[in-house]
């Protein structure tokens, strides 16, 4: 069964600091894709990044950054120089298809990041 | 109207009520999904759709009757529902069943039951 797990319940910080969304996951799968989102009061999930088990690539977007590591079965998400824009709640999340051919998405508890002007 | 849209945006209901969500994606996806999202918990994955064929019942009650007339609409239909249903419901669109598609999210129907 997969698993994903967002250690971090609860996350609180000044405005310009960094800060670290950890995610942790797993799966028997070979093949399997990896997000996050971004869920703001507002309620709809925005989705930020996608990456496959193939390529494990960090990848910068702006002030976001991805830290893919296989060995480590994690896929953590740094936030550089935190705006109170950026207070939401992320969630971490796995797909695989499933034997109906559609995709199934697993999701973390998430992670509530509140910055602090 | 764009991306993914939900009404009502909030609904309270008695245990005895019939009422109905729905969900429209303006993106010319295939695939819709209904997810619910309560306290504490993790967002859970409730049905799928691909060409408008149920794909996926994830050991839902039977108090949840899902219907999909064709691939930009999703209705949830609710009928004898209990307050731990209370939650919110998202609905999400994606290009195909893919893995490999990110879904698109609705902002989403705030339920409770009384």
């Amino acid at each position: 069964a997969q698993k994903v797990t967002q250690a971090q319940t609860e996350i609180s910080v000044v405005e310009k600091e960094d800060v670290t969304l950890d995610c942790v996951y797993e799966t028997r799968d070979t093949t399997y894709y990896l997000f996050w989102y971004k869920q703001p009061p507002s309620g709809e999930l925005v989705f930020l990044i996608r990456r496959n088990s193939f390529d494990e690539q960090n990848e910068i977007s702006g002030r976001y950054s991805w830290n893919f590591q296989k060995s480590t079965s994690s896929f953590n998400f740094t936030i550089t120089a935190s705006q109170v824009v950026d207070s939401a709640v992320y969630f971490c999340a796995l797909s695989e298809e499933s034997q109906g051919g559609s995709e199934k998405l697993v999701f973390g508890k998430g992670t509530k990041l509140t910055v602090n002007p | 109207e764009t991306g993914v849209t939900q009404t009502p945006r909030h609904l309270v209901m008695g245990m005895t009520n019939k009422k109905s969500l729905k969900c429209e994606q303006h993106l010319g996806h295939n695939a819709m999904y209904w997810y619910k999202q309560s306290a504490k918990k993790p967002l859970e994955l409730m049905f799928v759709y691909n060409f408008k064929e149920q794909t996926e019942n994830n050991s839902v009650p039977s108090r949840f009757s899902p219907e999909c007339p064709n691939s930009s609409h999703l209705f949830l239909h609710l009928h004898t529902l209990q307050p731990e249903d209370s939650a919110l419901y998202l609905c999400a669109s994606s290009p195909s069943g893919s893995s490999y598609n990110e879904q698109f999210f609705g902002p989403g129907t705030r339920l409770t039951v009384l």
